[in-house]
C-alpha cells in the first residue's frame, strides 16, 4: 500500500524568503509524484507532476520539487515566495499500475507568507 | 465554459432534503471522481467513474448515490444527510485513472 506524509501542517514564512515543504511517500512499486495547491473557497489546482525523467521537476509559479527515490521525498521549493503564495499545499502519488482508487494525497501544508 | 465546473457552489439543505450536485468536465477525459474535503483531515476518495463505470465506491453511505451519465457529466444525489456530512465537495476528472487529477472549484454543503 501507499502512503503520503507531509510532515509540516503549518509553514509561516516572510515575503521573499525561501520556502521548503516536505512530502515522504512509502511505496513498494513504482510511483507518480504530483503537488496540488488549494486557494481559500477553491479546488485543488496542480502545481508540478513527476512521471519519469528528470528528478528535478519545475512548476506554475516558480515552484519545483526534486524526486529523491532513495529517501523516498518528493519537496517542493521557491526561492523566493509572495503573499499570494498563501495556501494549502498537497502532496500526492500514485502507483504507476493504479486501477482507479489508488490516489493517495497527503495531509496539507498550510502554507502563510508574512508581509 | 473551460476545465471543470461544479454546481451549486454553496448548499443549506435540512437532514430530510434531497438535493444532487452536478459536475462537468470539458477536457475530454475518461475518468471522474468525487471527493469529500472535511476540515484538518485528508481528501476522502468517495467514487470513481472509468469510463462512465464505476470503478471504486469506498464505503461511503448509500445516503451519497452517484450517477454518471456520460463521460462529461457527473451528479452526487444526496437524501438524509447529516451534519457530519458538512464538507467541501470536489469533483474531479483525469484521462485515466492513473494520471493526475484536475479539480472543480468544489461544493460547500452545509447541513444543518
Amino acid at each position: 500500500a501507499q502512503s503520503v506524509t507531509q510532515l509540516d501542517s503549518q509553514v509561516p514564512v516572510f515575503e521573499e524568503a525561501p520556502v521548503e515543504l516536505r512530502c515522504n511517500y512509502s511505496s513498494s512499486v513504482s510511483v507518480y509524484l504530483f503537488w496540488y495547491v488549494q486557494y481559500p473557497n477553491q479546488g485543488l489546482q496542480l502545481l508540478l507532476k513527476y512521471l519519469s525523467g528528470s528528478t528535478l521537476v519545475k512548476g506554475i509559479n516558480g515552484f519545483e520539487a526534486e524526486f529523491n527515490k532513495s529517501q523516498t521525498s518528493f519537496h517542493l521549493r521557491k526561492p523566493s515566495v509572495h503573499i499570494s503564495d498563501t495556501a494549502e499545499y498537497f502532496c500526492a502519488v500514485s502507483p504507476t499500475t493504479n486501477t482507479g482508487n489508488q490516489f493517495y494525497f497527503g495531509t496539507g501544508t498550510s502554507l502563510t507568507v508574512i508581509p | 465554459e473551460t476545465g471543470v465546473t461544479q454546481t451549486p457552489r454553496h448548499l443549506v439543505m435540512g437532514m430530510t432534503n434531497k438535493k444532487s450536485l452536478k459536475c462537468e468536465q470539458h477536457l475530454g477525459h475518461n475518468a471522474m471522481y468525487w471527493y469529500k474535503q472535511s476540515a484538518k483531515k485528508p481528501l476522502e476518495l468517495m467514487f470513481v467513474y472509468s469510463l462512465e463505470e464505476r470503478v471504486e465506491n469506498n464505503s461511503v453511505p448509500s445516503r451519497f448515490s452517484p450517477e454518471c451519465p456520460n463521460s462529461s457529466h457527473l451528479f452526487l444525489h444526496l437524501h438524509t444527510l447529516q451534519p457530519e456530512d458538512s464538507a467541501l465537495y470536489l469533483c474531479a476528472s483525469s484521462q485515466d485513472v492513473v494520471t493526475d487529477r484536475y479539480f472543480g472549484p468544489g461544493t460547500r454543503l452545509l447541513v444543518l
